[in-house]
């Protein structure tokens, strides 16, 4: 029962440019996390944003969440060969089920 | 230094045996989790555990079995009914339960013969 999809599938720019990366889902959640995973390896949490929350940065990324669009977005600014990896969101709905993965956008920074 | 380890790093199998998976925690988290991750795609829980000798399905749970007599460990068990288990596992662990963040392990690479 995936409900976040990542939008595109896979991205590639220049080092110093922005990426942004969309987060749709299906139906109203807690709260929606961003996480990052490079090539083989588990999983890091970027970035929490709650239902009620519009907006957040954390030092190179900036989320937003818009709820009555049901999406969210990830922006990375003046980007770097290391942010090559790739970006899931995880949505939690209402109750206590476990976070819910979507298939990840693939980024990829050329220097 | 603290975190969730998993191992082996890669597991080989011949088909039709069964094989455990480890995943250790030193975070005193109460939940931990179990997820498959096939090429390409995103996670899919297979099951996770919220408390000491609790766990729920995830929604992949066939062919799997898990455990959870201490806080800091939570086996996986791949069984011989699983149809399709080449797949990299990945375990994580939050401090309380699915509203919490979760920290992963490295994953465990399993294929099979």
């Amino acid at each position: 029962s995936q409900q976040g999809e990542e939008d595109p599938q896979a991205l590639s720019i220049q080092e110093g440019e922005n990426a942004t990366m969309n987060c749709s889902y299906k139906t109203s959640i807690n709260n929606l996390q961003w996480y990052r995973q490079n090539s083989g390896r588990g999983l890091v949490h970027l970035i929490l944003i709650r239902s009620n929350e519009r907006e957040k940065h954390s030092g190179r990324l900036r989320v937003t969440l818009d709820t009555s669009k049901k999406s969210s977005s990830l922006l990375i600014t003046a980007s770097r060969a290391a942010d090559t990896a790739s970006y899931f969101c995880a949505t939690l709905n209402s109750g206590n089920t476990p976070l819910v993965f979507g298939k990840g956008t693939r980024l990829s920074v050329i220097a | 230094d603290g975190g969730i380890t998993q191992s082996p790093k890669y597991l080989f199998r011949k088909e039709g045996q069964n094989v455990t998976l480890s995943c250790e925690q030193n975070l005193n988290h109460d939940a931990m989790y179990w997820y498959r991750q096939d090429p390409g795609q995103g996670l899919r829980l297979i099951y996770y555990s919220q408390i000491v000798n609790d766990f729920q399905k995830g929604d992949i749970a066939e062919g799997y079995s898990v455990s959870r007599e201490k806080k800091e460990s939570f086996p996986l068990t791949v069984t011989s009914a699983q149809k399709n288990p080449t797949a990299f596992y990945l375990c994580a662990s939050s401090r309380n339960g699915p509203p919490d963040t979760q920290y992963f392990g490295p994953g465990t690479r399993l294929t099979v013969l």
